[in-house]
Formats: C-alpha cells, structure tokens, sequence
C-alpha cells in the first residue's frame, strides 16, 4: 500500500529564513507527487507537482520540490519565506495511471513570525 | 476554473440523526473523492468513484456509504451519525488520465460536528 511521511509536524521560521519540509513516501511503481497548501479558512490548494521530467519542479509563490527517486523523497524547499506562507503543507502520491487515489501525508504546520 | 461546491460550510447534527453532504463539480471530470481532515492525521481517503453509480472504499470507509447517480454529483451520508464523525470533510474531484491530467481539486469543506 501506497503512504507518504512528513516528519516534520510543525516548523516555527522567522521571515527571510530558508524553508524546507520532507517528504517521503512508499510506492511499487511509477509516481505522481504533489505539494498542497491550505491557508488559515481556506480550501486546499495545489502549490506543485511531478509527473515525469526534471525532478526539479517549481511551483507558485516561489515554491520549488526536487524529487529525488533514489531516496523516495519529494521536499518542498524556499528560500526566502514570507509572513503569507504561514499555512499547513500536504505532501501526496498517487500512482500514474488516470484513477488512483491520492494518499495525503499527516501534513506540516508552519508559523512565519514576522 | 475548476469548482467542487460543497453544499453546506457548516452543520450540526445529532447522535443517530442520517446526515448528507453534497458535492458538485463542474468541469466534467470522471473521478470524484470524500476525504475527511483531522489535525494531526492529514486527509483520509472515505470512498471514491471513477464513473456514475461506481464506487470504491478508501482507507476509511466504515460508518459512511455513497452515491453518485450522476458525474457531477457525489454525496457522503453518515447513516447514524456519531460523535467520532465530528471532522471536515473534504470533497475532490479529478480527470481521468495519466500525467499532468492527474491533478485532484478540492472544495471548501464542510465542518461536521456531531453532538
């Protein structure tokens, strides 16, 4: 069975800090990935994802993941953050053929203090 | 834009009570998805269905059943609700296909609390 790990469950940056959040995940063959985002009151929204290509995807707001498949890893990283990122993270996979299900990691709290 | 509607944002229901949460999409995709989110547990996968009257249970699908009679719509109900379905859920739908099709959008949620 297919499941995603974010070991991370809560990150406490200052503004201007780097970011980045892990993300591993468990699957028998080829991947989708995706990064979900969910402001405070806010549905989810989808920041990146990978199908096949570079492994190096960038994603809205100046978010970027690299899938690194030797290590079944897919971290979303930043540079710089930004009071406005302050959200919950949801790393997911599903498998590349048109119906599978999403399986959604147990998600990563970040606080940006200004 | 893709829109999933969920038709109600919030409810309160009754121990026992028959509860359903309604979802409709608009952009004529095959595969639509229930999840619900509790903190600390991310979003769990309750059923989903890649075509009309099909449907096939995720991770958590005990206490819930579904239909979908039509492509558009996909509704959740909680037979007799109970205090440990208190949560939000989350309905997703998709296109059918492989790639960069396979992209899931979700609606707003609806926040349930069963008293």
């Amino acid at each position: 069975a297919q499941s995603v790990s974010q070991h991370n469950h809560h990150v406490i940056l200052s503004e201007a800090a780097s970011l980045e959040l892990g993300c591993n995940y468990s699957y028998g063959g080829t991947v989708n990935l995706f990064w979900y985002v969910q402001y405070p009151g806010q549905h989810l929204q989808l920041l990146l994802k990978y199908f096949s290509g570079d492994p190096l995807v960038k994603g809205i707001k100046g978010f970027e993941a690299e899938f690194i498949k030797s290590k079944f890893s897919f971290n979303l990283r930043k540079p710089s953050v930004q009071w406005s990122d302050t959200a919950e993270y949801f790393c997911a996979v599903n498998g590349n053929f048109g119906n599978e299900k999403l399986t959604f990691g147990t998600g990563t709290r970040l606080t940006i203090i200004p | 834009d893709v829109k999933v509607t969920q038709s109600s944002r919030y409810l309160v229901k009754r121990t026992g009570e028959k509860v359903f949460l309604e979802c409709v999409q608009d952009m004529d995709h095959e595969n639509m998805f229930w999840y619900r989110q509790d903190p600390g547990l991310g979003l769990r996968l309750i059923y989903f269905s890649y075509d009309v009257k099909m449907k096939e249970k995720g991770d958590i699908p005990e206490g819930y059943s579904v239909s979908r009679e039509k492509k558009e719509r996909f509704s959740l109900i909680l037979e007799s609700a109970s205090t440990n379905q208190t949560s939000m859920y989350l309905c997703a739908s998709s296109p059918l296909g492989a790639g960069d099709r396979n992209t899931i959008y979700f609606g707003e949620g609806s926040w349930l609390t069963v008293v």
